[in-house]
């Protein structure tokens, strides 16, 4: 199966890391990228080819990956990081989206 | 600045048809694969097709044989022909660029497709 898993949501107090885990088996020896999108916007990309952090993305947005699990974190969480989070990698040719992480800061 | 500029959604009947277009500026175009991503109201992110640098094309397999995707680098532009839409094709239509290291890089603001009766 090209599923990715995320949870569903994950809340976080300001200041605090928040963590969210994307599962598959397509992973295994693929790239994972994360993006995030907030209400109304379109998506951005804060993580590619695993860990790597794009121009602009703030240090407290970092990613890891091993076996079939990638994680995002996000260390030090502010109030401007409260959005959807999505996995995503390739099977093949065909772009693999996760199912998505609201990420709450409360 | 890179820009990403989706027009041609609307409302449509089932079994219709729409061509969606997306206009770059700022980036040479022709160096990049592209591709369409949608996003149903209050879901998640949905891949429907790409298209490579010489042509190469993918889609999702529910939308196989009903929607083409198409490049003319002469214009940047790109392209999502959908023929014999459904209800469950009704979503936000993203165009995104693929960057050099395989990630989606630039997004456009998206355009929305009603298939509804």
């Amino acid at each position: 199966s090209s599923a990715l898993t995320q949870p569903p949501s994950v809340s976080v107090s300001p200041g605090q890391t928040a963590s969210i885990t994307c599962s598959g088996d397509i992973l295994g020896n693929r790239f994972v990228f994360w993006y995030q999108q907030k209400p109304g916007q379109s998506p951005v990309q804060v993580i590619y080819h695993d860990s790597k952090r794009p121009s602009g993305i703030p240090e407290r947005f970092s990613g890891s990956s091993s076996g079939n699990t990638a994680t995002l974190t996000i260390s030090g969480t502010q109030a401007m990081d409260e959005a959807d989070y999505y996995c995503q990698a390739w099977d093949r040719s065909a772009g693999v989206f996760g199912t998505g992480t609201k990420v709450t800061v409360l | 600045e890179v820009q990403l500029v989706e027009s041609g959604g609307g409302l449509v009947q089932p079994g219709g048809s729409l061509r969606l277009s997306c206009a770059a500026s700022g980036v040479t175009f022709k160096n990049y694969e592209m591709h369409w991503v949608r996003q149903v109201k209050g879901k998640g992110l949905e891949w429907v097709s790409g298209i490579g640098t010489v042509g190469d094309t993918y889609y999702l397999d529910s939308v196989k044989g009903r929607f083409t995707i198409s490049r003319e680098d002469a214009k940047n532009s790109l392209y999502l022909q959908m023929n014999n839409l459904r209800a469950g094709d009704t979503a936000v239509y993203f165009c995104a660029r693929e960057s050099l290291d395989d990630g989606f890089d630039i997004w456009g603001q998206g355009t929305t497709v009603t298939v509804s009766s």
